[in-house]
């Protein structure tokens, strides 16, 4: 049974440029969740999704930050016009719909702009 | 705003001793409180959980120590073992759920052999 599978493992970006994070939750798994993670600092919310419907993104920044987890196909966080501060890992966790389970955490995209 | 401080931020054991590690929080409202284990390279996963209608829980080695009036909680590996060398998060959410967990900075623990 795959866990959450996030790609790419490592992702390179200019100053500017757009980067785009892919997320495939566990088979059976209905529930997305986003973290960001600082070097040093401990994982920070960043938005919580179901298929076709974000369920609380109060931890996304206003501005270039955007995610998606569309009905077919993985979860999407995209970064437009990405600045050096957005430098970090970013964690993909996954859910069944009940409330009282466990996130289930991928391996990280971890993202560098230069 | 919502914080949990988590203490000390590394820590060295010799291997067959006791690591503890320390969290504090000021939200009353949470009531979920897991901690959370990062090798590098890795995510983090689930180590165990407690929920505050309890003190305590143990499963093998590590036990979560809760104390609601003081607000803390920690945890405690025994017989620590070079393998256990890794990061570790606290993290509390509320709704008694996962959603939206406010974590720790962590804490770097090195087991020597």
């Amino acid at each position: 049974n795959a866990g959450v599978m996030q790609n790419p493992r490592h992702l390179v970006r200019r100053r500017g440029q757009e980067a785009r994070l892919r997320c495939s939750p566990m088979k059976g798994h209905s529930h997305v969740y986003w973290y960001r993670q600082l070097p040093e600092e401990g994982l920070k919310f960043m938005v919580y999704l179901q298929k076709e419907n974000i369920i609380d993104e109060s931890g996304m920044p206003k501005e270039r930050f955007s995610a998606e987890f569309p009905k077919e196909g993985p979860s999407i966080l995209r970064i437009q016009q990405v600045v050096r501060g957005d430098s970090a890992a970013y964690f993909c966790a996954s859910s069944p719909p009940s409330r009282e389970s466990p996130l289930h955490f991928g391996n990280g995209t971890r993202l560098t702009v230069t | 705003q919502q914080q949990v401080k988590q203490s000390p931020q590394s820590l060295i054991v010799q291997k067959g001793g006791i690591s503890i590690i320390n969290c504090a929080y000021e939200n009353t409202a949470f009531d979920y409180f897991p901690w959370y284990q990062q090798f590098p390279g890795k995510g983090p996963a689930l180590l165990i959980a407690i929920r505050p209608d309890v003190s305590e829980k143990k499963e093998g080695r590590f036990t979560i120590s809760f104390n609601k009036s003081a607000k803390q909680f920690s945890l405690h590996i025994m017989d620590s073992q070079p393998g256990d060398s890794a990061t570790y998060f606290c993290a509390a959410s509320t709704q008694g759920g996962s959603e939206k967990l406010v974590f720790g900075k962590g804490t770097k623990l090195t087991v020597n052999p």
